[in-house]
């Protein structure tokens, strides 16, 4: 069975701070997604980034980074010089390959970060 | 923008009224879905659309009916809720044919049981 572990409940940083975001994940698929979504107040889920199991370079979108280990089997997102408009709650997902032509994700328990003036 | 549309964004019903969710996407997507998310937690899958048949049904109880007339909308009828049933219920949708995988989500249904 899947799972995706964000050890996170909750993390309060200042502006400017940088912070990571923690994610493990647990799969017995050789092929699979992962994802990470942030969820601002208003209740969207707004996708920010998806990486394929055979793809561990690691990415960054401007203050927005992600390190992908599948040593460890961890997907961490990390944020340079943090903004108010970053406070959300982040989740952490986990899709198996996709032959059934649908994605089922699997959602850690969400972590949210509070970023205050 | 998002570009997976949901209405209405608030209601609040009694537990012996019947209401419906709608949910659009025009980005060609056969993939949709219904998502319910109580307060701090992680969305739960209930239903899963494939090429307008249903895919997925996550042992949703029957007062949750879901219907999806065409490739770009996707219903919820409400009957008989529970107060327990309140919570903010997500629309999403993905293509079905690659490896991409990303679902766009809506920006949900808050939903009130009285």
């Amino acid at each position: 069975a899947q799972k995706v572990t964000q050890a996170q409940t909750e993390i309060s940083v200042v502006e400017k701070e940088d912070v990571t975001l923690d994610c493990v994940y647990e799969t017995r698929d050789t092929t699979y997604y992962l994802f990470w979504y942030k969820q601002p107040p208003s209740g969207e889920l707004v996708f920010l980034i998806r990486r394929n199991s055979f793809d561990e370079q690691n990415e960054i979108s401007g203050r927005y980074s992600w390190n992908f280990q599948k040593s460890t089997s961890s997907f961490n997102f990390t944020i340079t010089a943090s903004q108010v408009v970053d406070s959300a709650v982040y989740f952490c997902a986990l899709s198996e390959d996709m032959d059934s032509g649908y994605s089922t994700l699997t959602f850690g328990k969400g972590t949210m970060l509070l970023v205050s003036p | 923008d998002t570009e997976v549309t949901q209405t209405p964004k608030h209601l609040v019903m009694g537990m012996t009224n019947k209401k419906s969710l709608k949910c659009e996407q025009h980005m060609g997507h056969r993939a949709m879905y219904w998502y319910k998310q109580k307060a701090k937690k992680p969305p739960e899958l209930m239903f899963v659309y494939s090429y307008e048949k249903l895919s997925i049904n996550e042992s949703v109880p029957s007062r949750f009916s879901p219907e999806c007339p065409n490739s770009s909308l996707l219903n919820l009828h409400l009957h008989a809720l529970q107060p327990e049933d309140s919570a903010l219920y997500l629309c999403a949708s993905s293509q079905v044919t690659g490896d991409t995988g990303e679902l766009f989500f809506g920006e949900g249904s808050r939903l009130t049981v009285l």
